[in-house]
């Protein structure tokens, strides 16, 4: 099956700096998401991004669809950015296939 | 709409036991999904509904675990006879399409722990 794999696993910045998420996958996809994960637990949408780029206040995302590969950038990073961040391939029906995510501490 | 609604948020419950749980998508979704997260993982796709209709199921879905979407709305997964490898975060996700790509919604999520 589809291989999501995330880079870096971890991530330490101090509160301000600017930092770049990537997520690779190794077949073509219909969609991609990302999520950040919340202390609860919850999944909260970032980003519905097929090709191409987005913005969204500090956070951007631009993905490469016939290069497989989606970067999740985050701008004058801030403590409540911290958490795990998630790609996600979209796949037929819309089931999504994640990575093992990317565990982000923003540090103040 | 108040998105999509888990039930219960935490679970505790013996080995052996079974244990249900409730998702309730955002309305006039018609694809209702649920997912299984352990720590340090990314959700793993157990299975989905279109309408009442449940199209697939991962393998991970043993013969202990049923699913269910009888009226297209609500959902509900049953985990029989429950084993410690069951402990995990269960995801559920809505959306709405038919085809291809359509963007998901997650719910809360219901927190397993079988001591």
């Amino acid at each position: 099956g589809i291989q999501v794999e995330q880079s870096p696993p971890d991530l330490i910045l101090q509160e301000g700096a600017n930092s770049t998420l990537r997520c690779n996958f190794s077949d073509s996809v219909n969609n991609l998401q990302w999520f950040h994960q919340n202390p609860w637990g919850q999944l909260i949408n970032l980003f519905y991004i097929p090709s191409g780029t987005k913005q969204n206040g500090r956070l951007s995302a631009t993905t490469v669809a016939t290069e497989r590969y989606s970067l999740l950038y985050i701008s004058s990073s801030q403590t409540t950015d911290s958490g795990v961040y998630f790609c996600a391939v979209v796949r037929w029906g819309g089931k999504l296939i994640f990575g093992q995510g990317t565990e982000l501490s923003v540090k103040p | 709409d108040t998105g999509v609604s888990q039930d219960p948020r935490h679970k505790i419950t013996k080995r052996g036991q079974n244990v249900t749980f409730r998702c309730d998508p955002i309305s006039e979704h018609n694809r209702l999904y649920w997912y299984r997260q352990t720590l340090g993982q990314g959700p793993e796709f157990l299975t989905y509904f279109q309408n009442e209709a449940q199209l697939e199921k991962s393998r991970l879905l043993s013969d202990r675990f049923s699913a269910e979407r009888p009226k297209g709305s609500f959902s509900t997964l049953e985990i029989q006879r429950t084993e410690q490898g069951d402990s995990a975060m269960y995801l559920c996700a809505s959306s709405l399409g038919v085809g291809a790509a359509t963007e998901a919604f997650f719910g809360q999520g219901t927190r397993l722990t079988v001591v």
